[in-house]
């Protein structure tokens, strides 16, 4: 089993359309991390949470949002879809004190 | 601006030889460096991280060397093999100081391509 899931792995939605992409993880890590992917761009950070009660943004958070329900549940809302926001994301989590993140494998989303 | 740079988009190098990926930074403040690996559908995974206290880190066939005066780091894999075919990204964070407590920074990350 994975320690960090994603769904869902692809979606495809429609300009204006408020979705949700879920994360969990059972590797006991505090920390958790939102990122979106786009060509020739890397990885860049939208949010992340450092436990239930501490949630930041990161460089690129306008027009998402995240709720951390528990502490392996990690979740990033997009309240009213744009075709810009079209690109892979993925979710990571660490342990405090330890630098190396964990990622799951993606969610691909396309919106029209 | 980007704190952490990778120039190189891509890389293409034949089996057996040695690839060599490269990262720059500009942030004084990081002290702890990573290297992820990618496959397509895939999530990064960690390969390999330096502290700043070391110039050289070795696992295997991966090694890499930082040059903290220069603020720079590569990634030597030797011998290189078709399965490492991947985007790898580099990524720095500050362990014991800054606003970038907690956080990694990547660079825009290098599509290495090995050939038989």
């Amino acid at each position: 089993d994975a320690d960090v899931t994603q769904t869902p792995r692809n979606r495809i939605t429609k300009t204006g359309k408020r979705i949700m992409l879920e994360c969990s993880q059972t590797k006991g890590h505090d920390r958790m991390y939102w990122y979106r992917q786009d060509p020739g761009l890397g990885l860049r950070l939208i949010y992340y949470s450092f436990d239930v009660k501490d949630i930041n943004k990161g460089e690129i958070s306008d027009g998402y949002s995240v709720s951390r329900q528990a502490q392996a549940k990690f979740s990033l809302s997009l309240e009213s879809a744009i075709p810009n926001q079209t690109a892979l994301y993925f979710c990571a989590t660490s342990v405090r004190g330890r630098e190396t993140q964990y990622f799951g494998p993606g969610t691909r989303l396309l919106v029209l | 601006d980007q704190q952490v740079k990778q120039n190189s988009p891509s890389l293409s190098v034949q089996e057996g030889r040695i690839s060599i990926l490269n990262c720059d930074y500009t942030n004084s403040m990081f002290d702890y460096f990573l290297w992820y690996k990618k496959y397509p559908a895939e999530g990064p995974t960690f390969l390999i991280s330096i502290s700043s206290i070391k110039d050289k880190n070795e696992d295997g066939r991966f090694t890499v060397f930082l040059n903290k005066s220069a603020k720079h780091l590569s990634l030597h894999i030797v011998p290189s093999q078709p399965g490492d075919s991947a985007v790898y990204f580099c990524a720095a964070s500050a362990l014991t100081r800054g606003s970038t407590l907690g956080r990694l920074y990547f660079g825009r990350g290098t599509q290495l391509t090995v050939w038989p």
